[in-house]
């Protein structure tokens, strides 16, 4: 059974930091690993896709890399912003069961 | 393209009492997930169809729970009787394919609040 772990729960920076925020799973035999923001009492948005055959992905201030040999997923944040902050989710979809298993997420704060 | 569509967003019952979610995924997904979010906690699948037919339904509380999906489009989740722990986000999300190829795009999300 997949299991997915993220890392930190809970992260509070001052704007203009670059930051990092880690997802780590158990079962390396996924198909692709999303990443999704969550504003509070919203639904998910997603960010980035990445494929099993890809390293990694980018879009704007985003980079996410993707690892499955070490399961292991990092999402980078560029020159970090106020808007910014949210909760950031990944969720792996794991072969065979075509299911996405999601992390609790790691909960980021930008202060100006 | 619109997005998911998930109605209504936000539902206060009593425990015992009965409600029910709606959800219509974007046009031409044939997969459509219902998914239960408790406060700080991660998405947990309740129920996986494709097109009509469930494919996955191993987390859905059989007693209390139900959903369908009519002419494999839209999708109802109902709960009865609610109990307290029932107090979560519900999300919709759906996929063109079973989410290999374009991952996955979620509805707003109904949030229940038993009391």
């Amino acid at each position: 059974k997949q299991e997915v772990t993220q890392i930190p729960a809970a992260l509070s920076v001052p704007e203009g930091e670059n930051l990092v925020l880690n997802c780590s799973f158990t079962d390396s035999a996924i198909y692709n690993l999303q990443w999704f923001r969550q504003d509070p009492g919203k639904g998910l948005t997603s960010l980035l896709l990445i494929q099993s055959s890809q390293r990694e992905q980018t879009s704007g201030r985003l980079n996410a890399s993707l690892d499955k040999s070490s399961g292991r997923s990092t999402l980078y944040i560029a020159a970090s912003q106020p808007g910014d902050s949210a909760t950031y989710l990944c969720a792996a979809l794991s072969g065979g069961s075509y299911i996405p298993t999601f992390g609790r997420g790691t909960s980021l704060i930008v202060h100006p | 393209e619109a997005g998911v569509a998930q109605s209504p967003r936000y539902k206060i019952i009593e425990k015992r009492q009965s409600v029910a979610f709606w959800c219509n995924p974007i046009s031409g997904h044939a997969t459509l997930y219902w998914y239960q979010q408790i406060l700080g906690q991660g998405p947990k699948l309740l129920i996986q169809f494709q097109n009509n037919g469930v494919v996955d339904d191993s987390q859905l509380p059989k007693d209390r729970f139900s959903a369908e999906r009519l002419k494999g489009v839209d999708s109802t989740l109902k709960i009865q009787p609610a109990k307290l722990e029932d107090s979560a986000v519900y999300l919709c999300a759906s996929s063109s394919t079973l989410g290999t190829d374009y991952g996955y795009t979620f509805g707003s999300g109904t949030r229940l609040t038993v009391v």
